[in-house]
């Protein structure tokens, strides 16, 4: 399997601009997480989905974020307007939980870079 | 809720020396355990966890965690120490029958030659 697919590897975009990072989970997982890495507040979940339905976004840090998951093959993360603020580095992740005692570890992508202006 | 502490920022060790990188959590009911590692400008990667059975967990590259549940630890740990072995390390907690984890701020480990 290639692994989780995350596009684009790099942004720099501009104060107020709409920025959309993509992600392609690998096929099969029904967990799908978005993640936002930086050196001051370390790796933050943001939202989770499972089999596509969000869960948990009481990590999105605000209206400006938004998530979907319109199929098993794909999601997005939207941020408009952006702000110099959510410069960091975002991560998507899945994994596959057969049940209470048979838990899987979070596969990630490599991440995308977002340099806002 | 769910938390982990990392208290180390960085840990510092020779090369053929064993290393420990510290974890500490916090969850209500069972917790399920991992430790990832970070390379620079890559995505995280799985080391090793632990569910449940024996306390000594064996993982990937050499490492292997220990769990104790009276103290609450799942510290990770390796006989040898590399320097490729220089990375992020990150430990994380779960519970319940979600797929949630909530990860720790990471631990610099630094091997030197």
């Amino acid at each position: 399997d290639a692994g989780v697919i995350q596009s684009p590897r790099h942004e720099v975009t501009e104060m107020g601009q709409e920025v959309t990072l993509r992600c392609k989970p690998i096929s099969g997982h029904d967990y799908l997480f978005w993640y936002r890495q930086t050196m001051m507040r370390g790796l933050e979940l943001l939202i989770y989905f499972n089999n596509n339905v969000p869960i948990d976004d009481s990590g999105m840090p605000e209206d400006r974020f938004s998530a979907k998951m319109p199929n098993a093959s794909f999601s997005t993360l939207k941020i408009q307007p952006s702000e110099p603020r959510d410069s960091a580095v975002y991560f998507c992740a899945s994994s596959l939980w057969t049940g209470a005692t048979n838990t899987g570890e979070l596969f990630f992508g490599e991440g995308s870079r977002l340099t806002v202006l | 809720a769910q938390s982990v502490a990392q208290p180390e920022d960085q840990v510092n060790v020779a090369e053929g020396n064993p290393l420990t990188v510290k974890c500490t959590y916090s969850v209500s009911g069972n917790p399920y355990l991992f430790w990832y590692v970070q390379y620079p400008n890559r995505g995280l990667q799985f080391l090793l966890k632990y569910i449940t059975g024996d306390n000594l967990v064996k993982g990937s590259y050499g490492f292997e965690a220990e769990f104790n549940k009276s103290q609450t630890s799942f510290h990770l740990k390796k006989p040898s120490a590399l320097v490729s072995d220089s990375a992020l390390y990150f430990c994380a907690v779960g519970s319940g029958n979600t797929g949630k984890l909530i990860f720790g701020q990471g631990t610099t480990l630094q091997v030197k030659p």
